[in-house]
């Protein structure tokens, strides 16, 4: 299985600062990444997909980047409701695997 | 709009079955292939395994095989995890999740869960 690796675990900031999130994969994925956000008492929420491509309803304040094996969600102009965990996934190949989450919190 | 909701979950005992439901609406359930993920408490996600449309085939992440069964039931657009003999790592948040059509692997809807502890 390809092992995703996610740094950093935790991360502060204020509202209305920028934001990024790593994750490396254990071997290429070529652009096959996803993110989601999850957040206490609602389903969780794909954002991004193919690294990326932001889904629909996804603001525009969030990018993705990356293609390889080492890949970025950044964040910019960080409103109130972006706090919370966020996931990335591979979905390249079989079986689909997820990195251990990094949780964005208030500062 | 999509939803997806989970049930059945609870204390279950170590080596006892259990069954979680998973009911969509919002959408044609027979059309999707359908996931479960689960999440151990204050672990990442996990993959469990997948069903396709009409239900005649079933994946499983490598780990997963042997005590999970995945099913579904289009006329009442659920789908189930059959959960047996289970032990204290199954201790989770159990998910239903949508494969998006038109990127494999990607799911673009989810349950909120379905919490399971086993325990003596």
């Amino acid at each position: 299985d390809v092992q995703m690796t996610q740094s950093p675990s935790n991360l502060a900031a204020s509202p209305g600062e920028s934001v990024s999130i790593n994750c490396k994969a254990s071997k290429s994925i070529s652009k096959y990444l996803a993110w989601y956000q999850q957040k206490p008492g609602k389903a969780n929420k794909l954002l991004i997909y193919s690294g990326s491509t932001l889904q629909s309803g996804t603001p525009s304040r969030f990018s993705g980047s990356g293609s390889g094996t080492d890949f970025t969600l950044t964040i910019r102009n960080l409103e109130p409701e972006d706090f919370g965990l966020y996931y990335c996934q591979q979905h390249n190949e079989y079986p689909p695997t997820f990195g251990a989450g990094t949780k964005l919190e208030l500062k | 709009e999509v939803k997806l909701v989970e049930s059945g979950g609870g204390l279950v005992l170590p080596g006892a079955s259990l069954k979680l439901s998973c009911i969509v609406s919002g959408f044609t359930f027979s059309d999707y292939w359908m996931r479960w993920v689960r999440q151990a408490p204050g672990k990442g996600l996990e993959f469990i395994g997948e069903i396709k449309p009409d239900g005649s085939k079933t994946n499983y992440a490598p780990s997963m095989k042997g005590r999970f069964t995945i099913s579904r039931d289009n006329a009442k657009n659920t789908l189930y995890l059959q959960m047996s003999s289970v032990r204290s790592e199954d201790t989770a948040t159990y998910y239903c999740a949508r494969q998006d059509p038109r990127h494999y692997y990607v799911m673009d809807a989810w349950g909120q869960g379905a919490s399971v502890t086993v325990s003596s």
